[in-house]
């Protein structure tokens, strides 16, 4: 399997700050990472996919970029519901390994 | 509107065998995969496996083979989940969602609500 990793495990922000993730594969998977969303008791929400193309309806505000191994998920403004677990994953293999998560939360 | 409705929470025994589903529609149900993910209680997200409910192809993530078994009825266009034998280890809530293009392997766009599956003596 291909092991994603992600960084950090959580953190804290203030509102309108700038929040950066990163997430790193084992191995080369080109573009085939997607990053999600998910709210407590709430099932997952795509968010960003193919590394850094903007899921119909998503805000701006949220963004990705890289290829190969290493990747960046981006908020640029941080705004209170935007309070949430975020997951990389990829599917360049089966089977679509996720990130272990980043919790985010509002200082 | 697409979307996936799974069935309700279920309370289990060890021992005991369960099968969960997984309801499209809004769309072709044979022509997208259907995947399941796991997610432990304050863990992340497992991809469990996934199925083409238009010839039952399945493909499994080695973890799980074994364990659990996925099946589709193209004919209610409901995919299952199910176990023979539950742990208390399978406690989880568990998650269908469907690929956004008709490929094995893709952006998850459309997720069910989740099934919570609880396994206590």
């Amino acid at each position: 399997d291909i092991q994603m990793t992600q960084s950090p495990s959580s953190l804290s922000a203030s509102v309108g700050d700038r929040v950066t993730i990163t997430c790193q594969a084992s191995q080369d998977i080109s573009n085939y990472l997607n990053w999600y969303q998910q709210k407590p008791g709430k099932a997952p929400k795509l968010l960003i996919y193919d590394a850094s193309n903007l899921e119909t309806g998503v805000p701006s505000r949220f963004s990705g970029s890289g290829s190969g191994t290493d990747f960046t998920f981006t908020i640029s403004s941080l705004q209170p519901e935007d309070i949430a677990t975020y997951y990389c994953q990829q599917y360049d293999n089966l089977p679509g390994t996720f990130g272990q998560g980043t919790k985010v939360e509002i200082k | 509107e697409v979307q996936l409705v799974q069935s309700g929470a279920e309370v289990k025994k060890p021992g005991e065998s369960l099968k969960i589903s997984c309801k499209g529609s809004g769309y072709s149900f044979t022509s997208y995969w259907i995947g399941w993910v796991r997610q432990m209680p304050g863990k992340g997200l497992e991809w469990m496996g996934i199925i083409y409910p238009g010839d039952s192809d399945t493909r499994y993530s080695p973890s799980f083979q074994g364990q659990v078994t996925i099946s589709a009825d193209k004919s209610i266009s409901t995919a299952y989940l199910q176990w023979s034998s539950l742990k208390a280890s399978d406690t989880a809530m568990y998650y269908c969602a469907r690929p956004k293009d008709r490929v094995v392997i893709a952006a998850f766009d459309i997720w069910g609500q989740g099934t919570m599956v609880t396994v206590s003596s």
